[in-house]
């Protein structure tokens, strides 16, 4: 069955880049037919969409994150990747991944990665 | 952008009684070449990352109870627990996957009264 994992670091000093992988298996990024994605989300807040991209296109991302945001995908490793520059505490949050159906919403989700901005 | 727009925040109701959830988006999130109004629900649990309910406005996953459904088109939609059962108490949340930036809207919390 399809799974995704997130991995990256726990803890993050402000100003820096946060760099987070979601490792896909039981499906090929490269396959096409989806799109894979990130989401946010605060502590005790709501779910905030920050991009996804397709194996062969552009990211798209959330115009919030327009200028601090990176999306990209390794076919070879079949994972994506996240990478948010000049963190802030406003960045702290449970980061998830998730596959894109595009027309059915986000059918497969990681168990997400907690990420904490401090010093 | 479009924002989608849950009420009420928090709902409370009896085992065994209906719970209604609204969401309503600022512009029309229906796909005129197929008729499909272009929102999911998703159920999320402490810790756990969000569950899919329900997309296409009213088509239910496969594997999730019948007492859940929704409804609604263009704008105006709703997720509709028929019985609420003891292992229902989650947040709820709606998303437009319509155009980008998708987003969701900002939870329902449902509780046992």
């Amino acid at each position: 069955q399809v799974q995704l994992k997130e991995s990256g670091p726990g803890l993050v000093k402000p100003s820096e880049t946060l760099s987070l992988i979601c490792s896909v298996s039981g499906v090929s990024i490269g396959s096409g037919g989806y799109y894979w994605s990130w989401i946010r989300q605060p502590p005790g807040k709501g779910l905030e969409w920050i991009g996804h991209i397709y194996y062969s296109r552009d990211a798209d991302h959330n115009p919030s994150l327009q200028s601090r945001i990176s999306i990209s995908v390794d076919t070879s490793k079949n994972h994506f990747s996240l990478s948010l520059s000049s963190m802030t505490a406003a960045d702290t949050a449970v980061y998830f991944c998730a596959r894109d159906t595009i027309t059915h919403g986000l059918d497969v989700w990681g168990q997400g990665t907690t990420v904490i901005v401090s010093s | 952008d479009i924002v989608m727009t849950q009420s009420p925040d928090s709902l409370a109701v009896s085992l065994g009684e209906r719970a209604t959830i609204n969401c309503k988006s600022s512009q029309s999130i229906l796909f005129r070449s197929n008729s499909k109004s272009y929102i999911a629900w998703y159920q999320q649990k402490p810790g756990q990352p969000p569950k899919r309910l329900i997309y296409w406005a009213s088509t239910r996953e496969s594997g999730v109870p019948d007492r859940f459904s929704g409804s609604g088109s263009g704008t105006d939609f709703t997720l509709t627990i028929s019985s609420l059962q003891a292992e229902d108490v989650a947040v709820y949340y709606c998303h437009q996957y319509y155009t980008t930036p998708q987003a969701f809207g900002q939870g329902t919390k449902l509780e046992i009264k």
